[in-house]
């Protein structure tokens, strides 16, 4: 079964912090995106990648970087981690051309 | 940018009944897909379905690209269809593969 696994199910870090989230998809998809989910708000794109040492920002990429060195895996960064960075985040991957998703099942991210 | 939004945005719903969930975007799109995100957070596609209906088991779908609106259609609803249904599309004018999504319809099927 394909899978998009993500590190942590639930992450709690202080604000100022550097924070670190990790997608690996098993699927050797060329796409992968990182989204946050807010209540009401829907899910939100932050950052996406098309290929190895590719990305780009999304609509809210403040706050954020990414890095993609290996194609299985796409890492979320939080430089300075801060209150507002409060959410669930999302990590999808699908493969070029064609519009099979697949979603981890996310990590839900307090900053205290 | 485009702008999709869902209605309604909370439903509650006894077990056998039917309902119909909206979404409507503001501009033209590539595709539009249907996903399911159940009470643990997992996000499940349900449809991909830039136009047309098509239909799997108690769920179908139904896209009027030129009216731009989608339903989505439970039937027979069981326990667990609950959670967040949420329609995404893929603006026609941005990069590939940028869904942008609507805020969702929280649906809740009790016994």
């Amino acid at each position: 079964d394909v899978k998009v696994t993500q590190s942590s199910r639930y992450l709690v870090k202080r604000t100022g912090e550097k924070v670190f989230l990790e997608c690996v998809q098993d699927m050797d998809h060329e796409n992968m995106f990182w989204y946050r989910q807010d209540p009401g708000l829907g899910l939100r794109l932050i950052y996406f990648s098309y290929d190895v040492k590719m990305k780009e920002k999304g609509d809210i990429p403040e706050g954020y970087s990414v890095s993609r060195e290996k194609k299985e895996r796409f890492s979320l960064i939080l430089e300075s981690a801060s209150t507002n960075q409060t959410s669930m985040y999302l990590c999808a991957s699908v493969s070029g051309g064609s519009y099979g998703y697949t979603f981890g099942s996310g990590t839900r991210l307090t900053v205290v | 940018g485009i702008q999709v939004e869902q209605s309604p945005p909370d439903l509650i719903l006894q077990e056998g009944a039917n309902s119909t969930l909206r979404c409507n975007f503001s501009d033209s799109v590539n595709n539009l897909q249907w996903f399911h995100q159940n009470p643990w957070g997992q996000l499940i596609n349900l449809f991909y379905i830039p136009s047309g209906t098509k239909q799997n088991g108690r769920l179908s779908a139904t896209t009027v690209a030129t009216e731009r609106y989608s339903l989505l259609y439970i039937s027979s609803s069981q326990t667990t269809d609950s959670g967040v249904y949420f329609c995404a599309v893929d603006p026609l004018t941005d990069s590939w593969g940028k869904l942008q999504f609507g805020a969702g319809t929280q649906v809740v099927v009790t016994p």
